[in-house]
């Protein structure tokens, strides 16, 4: 089956650690994104790529990394420099249209990150 | 990117019912799509438009590109208990592939 893997689906912290979020596709995908979601909001754009070993911050990337050294993952590093980390961290990939006006985003299941 | 307004933030409704809700922008939007999140799930695509004053259905879901391509609309019609979820609505603007994201429309259906 063809599709996104976030792992793991809940994942626990305590303050003052680094923790990596996995993200998997097998779509054959160019982009990757990260998305935060908080309760009552719009997701809001953490990090995106566009292709291999390259990606940009997006409107809320202070206390976070990623890297993107393979087409199919996008791992997510949450580290001690973000102050509220508590959410539901969501990615998700998309094929990366130069001409064509619109931008399918297909999500994963998402993790649950709590910081204790 | 800029958050879009939706509306209503939530609601409650009965099964059978026909359910709309609405996103604007201040922007001119070249896309709008439409998703649905379980609880503790990934958003799901519904519906996806292109062109302005464009209507598009997928079974009981009928969503509309707004002629001004700055709003759209959703339309669940009959619905039943598993039309349960937050329906957020995304718009992507005409120089940037990134999306803008609604703050959802929370739907619970009563039996």
């Amino acid at each position: 089956d063809g599709g996104i893997t976030q792992s793991p689906k809940y994942l626990f912290r305590k303050e003052g650690q680094n923790v990596t979020l996995s993200c998997e596709q097998n779509l054959n995908h160019d982009a990757m994104y990260w998305y935060r979601q908080d309760p009552g909001q719009g997701l809001r754009l953490i990090y995106y790529s566009q292709i291999v070993n390259d990606f940009q911050k997006g409107d809320i990337a202070e206390g976070y990394s990623v890297s993107r050294e393979k087409k199919e993952s996008f791992p997510l590093t949450v580290t001690s420099a973000q102050k509220n980390p508590t959410a539901f961290y969501l990615c998700a990939s998309s094929v990366l249209v130069r001409e064509l006006p619109y931008n399918e985003q297909f999500f994963g299941p998402g993790t649950r990150l709590t910081v204790l | 990117g800029q958050q879009l307004n939706q509306s209503p933030q939530s609601m409650f409704i009965q099964e059978g019912e026909d359910v709309s809700m609405n996103c604007t922008s201040s922007s001119i939007f070249n896309t709008w799509l439409w998703y649905k999140q379980d609880p503790g799930e990934g958003p799901v695509l519904l519906i996806a438009l292109y062109k302005a004053g464009e209507l598009t259905s997928n079974g009981r879901l009928t969503a509309q590109f707004g002629i001004t391509r700055k709003d759209s609309f959703l339309n669940i019609s009959a619905s039943i208990p598993s039309d349960v979820g937050i329906y957020f609505c995304a718009g992507q603007g005409t120089n940037d592939y990134k999306l803008s994201f609604g703050a959802g429309t929370t739907v619970t259906v009563r039996a």
